[in-house]
């Protein structure tokens, strides 16, 4: 079972900054919190992760909290290419004994 | 120049045949993945595989199996295929320390009629 929590939906105006809400109150200290977009009928797109420090790729920035039971995925400037389901996963480093999805949020991109 | 490769794109066919969908991987990962995203949108894994170790997802009937000839391929074979087997599999792949988390292919759907 996936070990985040993550609202179904979310609506946000293009142009303006997305912010993705993620609760992981049981992560273990060794475990990473990573971030997957799907575009639909797309497979899975690997966005950004993090152990606790707050990080920024070219794709968006991700705030891990100083506990590290949430965090939140920024796309800085929305556009309608980013709708999509983003999926806030909690693994170990590298994933190799696989990550479990949840159901993700939702994200629509309004014009 | 595509990164996870899998084919067919497409796969229609009937209760009880036996089908397999391969996957080849360019990036030279270590390791490679199975998922299963069934018609709710439920995104599984069933098996991930590198030249070490095969881990299988308990849940994965053993018509499952995984073959790879070597590092750059995992092929999915099913055996006696039923109607719930019908969704989408995606196959991915993941270097070792995973720094840039995985790299998913774009999928094969599955209609079991």
């Amino acid at each position: 079972d996936a070990k985040t929590t993550q609202p179904p939906s979310m609506d946000c105006a293009e142009g303006r900054a997305a912010n993705l809400p993620c609760n992981h109150s049981t992560i273990s200290g060794n475990e990473y919190v990573y971030w997957y977009r799907q575009i639909h009928s797309q497979g899975p797109q690997y966005i950004i992760h993090g152990l606790k420090n707050n990080e920024t790729n070219e794709m968006a920035s991700l705030i891990i909290t100083e506990d590290r039971k949430s965090s939140t995925l920024i796309l800085p400037h929305a556009t309608l290419r980013d709708t999509a389901v983003y999926y806030c996963i909690v693994g170990s480093r590298g994933g190799a004994d696989g990550l479990t999805f949840g159901k993700g949020t939702h994200l629509i991109i309004q014009p | 120049d595509t990164a996870v490769s899998q084919t067919p794109k497409y796969l229609v066919t009937q209760m009880g045949n036996d089908k397999s969908i391969k996957c080849e991987q360019n990036l030279g990962h270590d390791t490679m993945y199975w998922y299963k995203q069934d018609s709710k949108k439920f995104l599984k894994i069933m098996f991930s595989y590198n030249n070490k170790e095969l881990i299988i997802n308990e849940t994965v009937p053993n018509r499952f199996s995984p073959k790879s000839p070597d590092k750059a391929h995992l092929n999915l074979h099913i055996n006696s295929l039923e109607l719930g087997d019908s969704a989408v599999y995606f196959c991915a792949s993941s270097p070792y320390d995973g720094y840039r988390g995985y790299t998913f292919g774009s999928g094969t759907r599955l209609t079991v009629v």
